[in-house]
């Protein structure tokens, strides 16, 4: 079985691009969750999709950042006009959903430069 | 105030010493507790659930005191594998709208040997 993963693991993009970050959640995981983790800090919460509906999006910033999980394909956190301090480490994570524990499964995560 | 407060550490432990970690929330509606590893620039890994009535897994000791809101981790036999971040995870609520995980800035462990 394989677990969640990311991609890209590394993306560098210069000021003012776009960045696009992919997660295919294991395999039968209806929830996944976006996390970032700063330089030197904490996981904070972004957003919580189950397939085609955004749950929870009380981390996200205001703009700039949009995500989705569609109905088919992975989930994609898009960071539109990036600027230095959206580099960081971008971890998603997922779940069944029935879980009573609501265990989450981290996959390895993006690491994002913004030059 | 944080919503979950950890020491930041670190903690240098020679091999084979029992070190514990602590851990405070604000929520008093919170419903899950977990101790999450992390090591340096990888994911995080569910190291154990935490339970009222306590629970324990091989070396590893999780308790939680709801009247406190304090959650702790107790590793006995510290080996150098152990060497990593350990990060208090707080679900505020469970089976409601949102499923969010509130973490910890992590304790660092050091085992030396």
């Amino acid at each position: 079985n394989a677990g969640v993963m990311q991609n890209p693991r590394h993306l560098v993009r210069r000021r003012g691009q776009e960045a696009r970050l992919r997660c295919s959640p294991v395999k039968g995981h209806s929830h996944v969750y976006w996390y970032r983790q700063l330089p030197e800090e904490g996981l904070k919460f972004m957003v919580y999709l189950q397939k085609e509906n955004i749950i929870d999006e009380s981390g996200m910033p205001k703009e700039r950042f949009s995500a989705e999980f569609p109905k088919e394909g992975p989930s994609i956190l898009r960071i539109q006009q990036v600027v230095r301090g959206d580099s960081a480490a971008y971890f998603c994570a997922s779940s069944p959903g029935t879980s009573h524990t609501n265990e989450q499964f981290f996959g390895p995560g993006t690491r994002l430069t913004v030059l | 105030r944080k919503e979950v407060e950890q020491d930041p550490g670190p903690f240098n432990v020679p091999e084979g010493a029992t070190v514990a970690f602590n851990c405070t929330y604000s929520n008093s509606a919170s419903q899950s507790f977990f101790w999450y590893r992390q090591d340096c620039r990888k994911e995080p890994k569910l190291l154990m659930s935490v339970y009222s009535s306590g629970n324990e897994d091989g070396r590893f000791t999780a308790q939680l005191n709801r009247a406190s809101q304090y959650i702790s981790l107790l590793i006995r036999d510290s080996k150098l594998s152990d060497s990593a971040t350990y990060l208090c995870v707080v679900n505020p609520m469970v089976g409601g709208a949102t499923n969010k995980l509130i973490f910890g800035t992590g304790t660092l462990l050091a085992v030396q040997p």
